[in-house]
């Protein structure tokens, strides 16, 4: 069974400050999404990463894949309290099927 | 575009009866869906996979005649918690992959189901 670590799994910060989720594995996987929840809700794909060393940004959000395609970040800056929510990295090892990390609640204080 | 809906969106039932969720995928034609169960403040959970036309794949430890999935078609899957119990109460989320293309999954907006 291919596992992702995500950590931290909660996060409580001031406004404007800045985090880092990481998800590590020790599988490879051919590409790894990230996603936001808020409750209630389904989540929304923020993000896919699909080649090794790669960096895309969205906004204040940094998402790296790892060279070895084994891990991922994702980089808040200045949180605000609209970033507050669950968020969930997700790789897919081949195949259609996405192993979930256990998630990220972030909270942004104002 | 990519845009997946559940029906409904909550649904209160009573000890052993049958509960039928809905998901489509209102803008495009997903031949892979899935469904997953998620508790409060934790990750989702991979109950089966639904192939249009086909046998749904069930996790490991997931009762097939107690969550029967149909996917009878590109658009559309449901799964029907037969005899549902206070402990099938949760929170289920359904999503779908696209016919071509990458693999991402879209997801839709969930269905809280409460059993009394």
């Amino acid at each position: 069974t291919q596992l992702l670590e995500q950590s931290p799994q909660f996060l409580s910060i001031q406004e404007g400050e800045n985090l880092t989720v990481y998800c590590n594995s020790s599988s490879v996987f051919s590409s790894l999404q990230w996603y936001r929840q808020e409750p209630g809700e389904g989540p929304v794909l923020l993000v896919t990463v699909v080649t090794g060393g790669e960096v895309k940004k969205l906004k204040r959000l940094t998402f790296q894949f790892g060279d070895a395609r084994k891990d991922s970040s994702l980089h808040i800056t200045a949180a605000q309290p609209g970033d507050t929510g669950l968020y969930l990295c997700a790789g897919e090892p081949s195949g259609n099927k996405l192993v979930f990390g256990a998630g990220t609640i972030l909270r942004v204080k104002s | 575009g990519a845009v997946v809906s559940q029906h409904p969106s909550w649904v209160i039932c009573k000890s052993g009866t049958s509960v039928k969720i809905e998901c489509r995928s209102l803008d495009f034609q997903a031949t892979t869906m899935f469904w997953y169960r998620q508790f409060p403040k934790q990750s989702l959970m991979l109950m089966a996979t639904s192939n249009e036309g086909s046998k749904a794949t069930y996790e490991q430890g997931v009762e097939k005649d107690k969550f029967l999935i149909n996917h009878a078609s590109l658009t559309l899957s449901t799964l029907t918690v037969t005899s549902a119990h206070p402990e099938d109460s949760s929170f289920y989320i359904c999503s779908a992959s696209r016919a071509s293309g990458s693999h991402e999954q879209y997801f839709g907006p969930g269905t809280r189901l409460t059993v009394t």
